[in-house]
């Protein structure tokens, strides 16, 4: 069975400081990644996907992931956050049954100004 | 504009009275699927559906029925609702099954 755990339930970071979200997934092949964001009161938005090739993957609003096979983990990082990037942060992964997507609880963003 | 759309938004509801939360895409996707989104569960997969006709449940499936007659609609039915299942639910999309979701804006049901 494939799962993905967030350790971060909520982070807070200093507006222009860099940020690190921690992902670590189950999956016994190469697994699919994603990373979305929920601003309040919102649908989801993909941020970023890895499926292979390049281990380190960009994506919208300046965020780019690195996947790192050894230990398990997507972590998702942006140089300089924003005010605008407080939000909640999704971590997820697919398999080969396409259809069936699995989340992480997800990780709140505090930005401090 | 591409988009995925949910009705209604908000709902609120009596124990065992049943409804239907439509869900409907834009982007001639193959892909659709529910979630529900509980505070500290992050999203569960409820049902999801690979084409027209094909569905399959996903990990919280209990008290819950879809269809896919159309590939734009995709239902989710909830026949005798319980005060468990208040919750906010997202409806998704994808094109190949391997790419990311586009997400519905969410439907916040309550059952009392």
């Amino acid at each position: 069975a494939q799962s993905v755990t967030q350790p971060d339930i909520h982070i807070t970071v200093s507006e222009g400081a860099s940020l690190e979200l921690r992902c670590n997934y189950s999956y016994g092949a190469t697994p699919y990644l994603f990373w979305y964001v929920q601003s309040p009161g919102q649908g989801l938005q993909l941020l970023l996907k890895y499926f292979s090739g390049d281990t380190l993957v960009q994506g919208i609003k300046g965020f780019e992931a690195e996947f790192k096979r050894s230990q398990s983990s997507f972590n998702l990082r942006k140089p300089s956050v924003h005010w605008s990037d407080a939000a909640e942060y999704f971590c997820a992964v697919k398999g080969t049954n396409a259809g069936k997507s699995t989340f992480g609880d997800g990780t709140t963003l505090t930005v401090k100004p | 504009e591409a988009q995925v759309t949910q009705n209604p938004r908000y709902l609120i509801t009596v124990t065992g009275k049943k409804l239907t939360v439509t869900c409907s895409q834009n982007m001639n996707h193959e892909y659709m699927s529910w979630y529900r989104q509980d505070p500290g569960l992050g999203l569960r997969q409820i049902y999801y559906s690979m084409n027209v006709e094909v569905t399959d449940k996903g990990d919280v499936p209990e008290g819950y029925k879809v269809s896919r007659k159309e590939k734009r609609n995709f239902p989710l039915i909830l026949e005798s609702p319980s005060p468990n299942q208040t919750s906010l639910y997202f409806c998704a999309s994808s094109d190949r099954g391997l790419d990311g979701y586009t997400f519905g804006s969410g439907t916040r049901l309550t059952v009392v």
